[in-house]
């Protein structure tokens, strides 16, 4: 599939497991974020979002975190299973007024272990 | 119902060439956004359009183009083609201007473009 980044960070967990992962953002004005997953040879796929005046969101089997205070996001996996392997990408809007103009972190790769 | 699809899915192209790419998004979606993933910059926001307007753009140079028609379908081009040109150009489609929960963007599978 298609190599989507070197030297990625990785998180190896246990079929099963929860899993986190991580993300730093830089701009403090930042009004909206989203976590994206791709897989070998497939482009991303939107998972979950939150604005900037929520601190939790929760969807199905995943949570995301916000802390503004130190501009750090996180993506918690529940149960995580086997399809859950891919590089996860966080975004943030730094678009004003409105306007989505996303910044990508590097991205995080997941491989769960059956 | 049909996922975005991009066409070429490969292409080879010599430094000065120009390049033009081609997405059709899924029906009824209004919004094309374009993105460059490289393994040194990661994944980066060309620009985006709406209802054959460019809403927003990136930090790219003006080699960098686009154009949305009027049934959504939009085409990016890059002219004089640099090393660094060659990525994985991704497609991505939403009914909304900007992606949420409710109006979710959607991705083609890219087109990997090599400049030798």
């Amino acid at each position: 599939g298609e190599s989507v980044g070197l030297h990625l960070p990785t998180l190896s967990v246990q079929e099963g497991d929860n899993s986190i992962i991580n993300c730093a953002y830089s701009n403090s004005a930042s009004d909206y974020f989203i976590w994206y997953k791709q897989e070998s040879g497939k482009g991303p796929q939107f998972i979950i979002d939150i604005r900037s005046n929520m601190d939790k969101r929760q969807g199905q089997r995943v949570t995301v975190l916000l802390n503004k205070t130190v501009k750090h996001l996180s993506l918690q996996i529940a149960a995580t299973q086997p399809g859950d392997s891919a590089v996860y990408f966080c975004a943030e809007n730094i678009g004003p007024g409105g306007s989505y103009i996303p910044t990508f972190g590097r991205g995080t790769s997941l491989i769960v272990h059956p | 119902k049909a996922g975005v699809t991009q066409t070429p899915r490969y292409l080879i192209k010599t430094r000065g060439q120009q390049v033009t790419l081609s997405c059709s998004p899924i029906s009824g979606h209004r919004s094309v956004s374009w993105y460059q993933q490289t393994p040194g910059q990661g994944l980066q926001f060309l620009f985006e359009y709406f209802s054959e307007t460019q809403r927003n753009k990136g930090n790219f140079p003006g080699r960098f183009s686009g154009r949305q028609f009027s049934n959504s379908r939009s085409e990016m081009n890059v002219s004089t083609l640099e090393l660094g040109d060659s990525a994985l150009y991704l497609c991505a489609s939403s009914l909304a201007n900007r992606p949420t929960m409710d109006y979710e963007q959607y991705f083609g599978p890219g087109t990997r473009l090599t400049v030798t």
